[in-house]
């Protein structure tokens, strides 16, 4: 069974912190690994990591897969009080699938 | 430009009722998903459809189903709801499957007293 875990589950930091999130996963036939976003919400969209593409970064926001690993780590340097939210990793798995894996999710509080 | 939208947003049902949340996009999306968010357990997919007139099992069917007849709308239904089903809904849909990314709706939060 595709298996995706996230941790920690919960964090609590001060603005201007840094925090790293943690994914690992255990999946038959990797295809990419997906990040996003929950605040009150809807989920919206971080990064997609492949095998061609490991690395992505945008802002103060950053996420590196480690294929040998099985797992990918999310950055947020300078953390503001806008960063806190739920953070979600996903994989996309499976012979011909056409459907994401989701870990447990880490909600992130930035305090003031 | 509503991108995914789901109805109603709020629902309070009783044990052995029925109903059915709608999932509409606008995007053209071949690719549209269901999945329920419980706290601590992160998003578990229900069903799926790849295009219009297919449907499939996700990974927490049970209870559930579903129909594509229109490539816009994906209806989610419970035929006799039960406690376990008081979640939180999330439609979804991408085009061209997830190689791209999922579009949400604002999801449906359902409770089954």
């Amino acid at each position: 069974e595709d298996k995706v875990v996230q941790s920690p589950l919960s964090l609590v930091v001060h603005e201007g912190d840094t925090v790293t999130l943690n994914c690992s996963y255990e999946v038959t036939n990797f295809r990419s690994l997906l990040w996003y976003k929950q605040e009150k919400k809807a989920p919206t969209f971080l990064f997609m990591l492949t095998s061609s593409g490991i690395e992505k970064k945008s802002g103060r926001l950053s996420s590196i897969l480690d294929k040998k690993e099985l797992s990918s780590i999310l950055n947020i340097t300078a953390t503001q009080t806008g960063d806190s939210a739920i953070y979600l990793c996903a994989v996309e798995a499976g012979r011909g699938a056409q459907k994401l894996v989701f870990g447990q999710g880490t909600r992130l509080t930035i305090n003031p | 430009n509503a991108g995914v939208t789901q109805t109603p947003k709020f629902r309070v049902l009783k044990t052995g009722q029925s109903m059915t949340l709608l999932c509409a996009q606008d995007m053209n999306h071949e690719y549209m998903y269901w999945y329920r968010q419980d706290p601590g357990m992160g998003l578990r997919l229900i069903h799926y459809s790849v295009g219009e007139g297919t449907t499939a099992k996700g990974e927490v069917p049970d209870g559930y189903n579903v129909s594509r007849l229109k490539k816009q709308n994906f209806l989610l239904g419970l035929e006799s709801a039960a406690p376990s089903q008081t979640s939180v809904y999330f439609c979804a849909s991408t085009l061209d499957g997830v190689t791209g990314e999922l579009f949400f709706g604002e999801g449906s939060r359902l409770t089954v007293l």
